[in-house]
């Protein structure tokens, strides 16, 4: 099953300006992280955040969950062209080496 | 920087055939993956190992095996491939000393016909 549900689906905006992407779970977890993946690529690691951190920056990139409401954002500031991509959370429980991937926002920045 | 190769980019198979799709990486890495990738869907996790020999099975095992015989390798096999299996397919590998962040290969994009 999903663990993370990435929304929007889609976003597209002008570059140069901040995009917000959301991530729900459902269960308990012990690190939250993002991936980018360029078009028919592999997945690059972003960020992570551990249960116990609020908000993490890394770059133009700024990640914050809120465990009581199961919920991660990331947020990329002055978007670039290059940042067209899809995002994908993944979570990570307890004692255990797997992870759960969401479905993806993708993220197009328009020249 | 931590190489993950895949062995095939572009994969066009016939239903019924066996498929093997190799995975390496070259930073001694305990912990290997295989994934699907779907639209609509994210990853789903297929087969992941420990260890050499050692693997154990994901969300969706059914219709794949997997083989590790050395630590850098870790194939994903198809044994009688069928359409349904056409999907994207990552491999992935992490260290378990503390770290969580996988590293992946460029992928492979499978089409069963």
């Amino acid at each position: 099953s999903q663990q993370g549900e990435e929304d929007p689906q889609a976003l597209s905006i002008q570059e140069g300006e901040n995009a917000t992407m959301n991530c729900s779970y459902k269960t308990s977890i012990n690190n939250l992280q993002w991936y980018r993946q360029n078009s028919g690529r592999g997945l690059v690691h972003l960020i992570l955040i551990r249960s116990n951190e609020r908000e993490k920056h890394s770059g133009r990139l700024r990640v914050t969950l809120d465990t009581s409401k199961k919920s991660s954002s990331l947020l990329i500031t002055a978007s670039r062209a290059a940042d067209t991509a899809s995002y994908f959370c993944a979570t990570d429980r307890f004692g255990n080496e797997k992870l759960t991937f969401g479905t993806g926002t993708r993220l197009t920045i328009i020249p | 920087d931590v190489k993950v190769t895949q062995s095939s980019r572009y994969l066009v198979k016939r239903t019924g055939e066996k498929v093997f799709l190799e995975c390496v990486q070259d930073m001694d890495h305990e912990n290997m993956f295989w994934y699907r990738q779907d639209p609509g869907l994210g990853l789903r996790l297929i087969y992941f190992s420990y260890d050499v020999k050692m693997k154990e099975k994901g969300d969706i095992p059914e219709g794949y095996s997997v083989s590790r015989e050395k630590k850098e390798r870790f194939s994903l096999i198809l044994e009688s491939a069928s359409t349904n299996q056409t999907s994207m397919y990552l491999c992935a590998s992490k260290t378990p000393a503390g770290r969580y962040e996988q590293y992946f290969g460029p992928g492979t994009r499978l089409t069963v016909t």
